[in-house]
């Protein structure tokens, strides 16, 4: 079956530190791969996705995230964080077949001044 | 663009009362919308998905009679919650899709979600 892992519940960073989110998937097709953020009382906002082609994806807010096919892989980068990107992020899969999304269980990531 | 609401933002209702959540596409049309609900420090769960004119698909577990979902539009679906209960309490987020066919015209685009609170 389909699934996602993110193996970090909680991440602390620095500001002005750099920052990776890690994201295993298990799935038999190719995968489209998507990278959102839910910020606190907003929406989920798509930061990038990754269909076909680049391997490296550039996103919205300076994020981007690199597709390894053979570790399963789809890790959220950021090369500075902000305050600003104190969120929770959700690595995601969509299924080819009726495209729907299955979810991972999110990272919650919190920004040191 | 692209743009989902979400009606209302927050609620709050006795136990045993109905509550109508509206998911409205304000810019596009979309022919399948979906809703989700999203526990305390938990990932997003499908609950359902609607396409217009047609009846909701339900994922296995949920409840068809407890969550009513009506796509009677292409800019509108709602959720009703049926006699609702403590448990129900939780965060319910739609999202809605463009158009059918290839997957990169596939996105989902969320709405801001709605906070249900159930005495």
């Amino acid at each position: 079956a389909q699934s996602v892992t993110q193996p970090d519940i909680h991440i602390t960073v620095s500001e002005g530190a750099s920052l990776e989110l890690r994201c295993n998937y298990s799935y038999g097709a190719t995968p489209y791969l998507f990278w959102y953020v839910q910020s606190p009382g907003q929406g989920l906002q798509l930061l990038l996705k990754y269909f076909s082609g680049d391997t490296l994806v550039q996103g919205i807010k300076g994020f981007e995230a690199e597709f390894k096919r053979s570790q399963s892989s789809f890790n959220l980068r950021k090369p500075s964080v902000q305050w600003s990107d104190t969120a929770e992020y959700f690595c995601a899969v969509a299924e080819y077949s009726n495209y729907q999304l299955i979810w991972g269980a999110g990272t919650k990531l919190i920004i040191k001044p | 663009g692209a743009v989902v609401s979400q009606h209302p933002s927050w609620v709050i209702c006795k136990s045993g009362t109905s509550v109508k959540i509206e998911c409205r596409s304000l810019d596009f049309q979309a022919t399948t919308m979906f809703w989700y609900r999203q526990f305390p420090k938990q990932s997003l769960m499908l609950m359902a998905t609607s396409n217009e004119g047609s009846k909701a698909t339900y994922e296995q577990g949920v409840e068809k009679d407890k969550f009513l979902i009506n796509h009677a539009s292409l800019t509108l679906s709602t959720l009703t919650v049926t006699s609702a209960h403590p448990e129900d309490s939780s965060f319910y987020i739609c999202s809605a899709r463009m158009t059918s066919g290839r997957m990169r015209n596939n996105e989902q685009f969320f709405g801001p979600g709605t906070r249900l609170t159930v005495l």
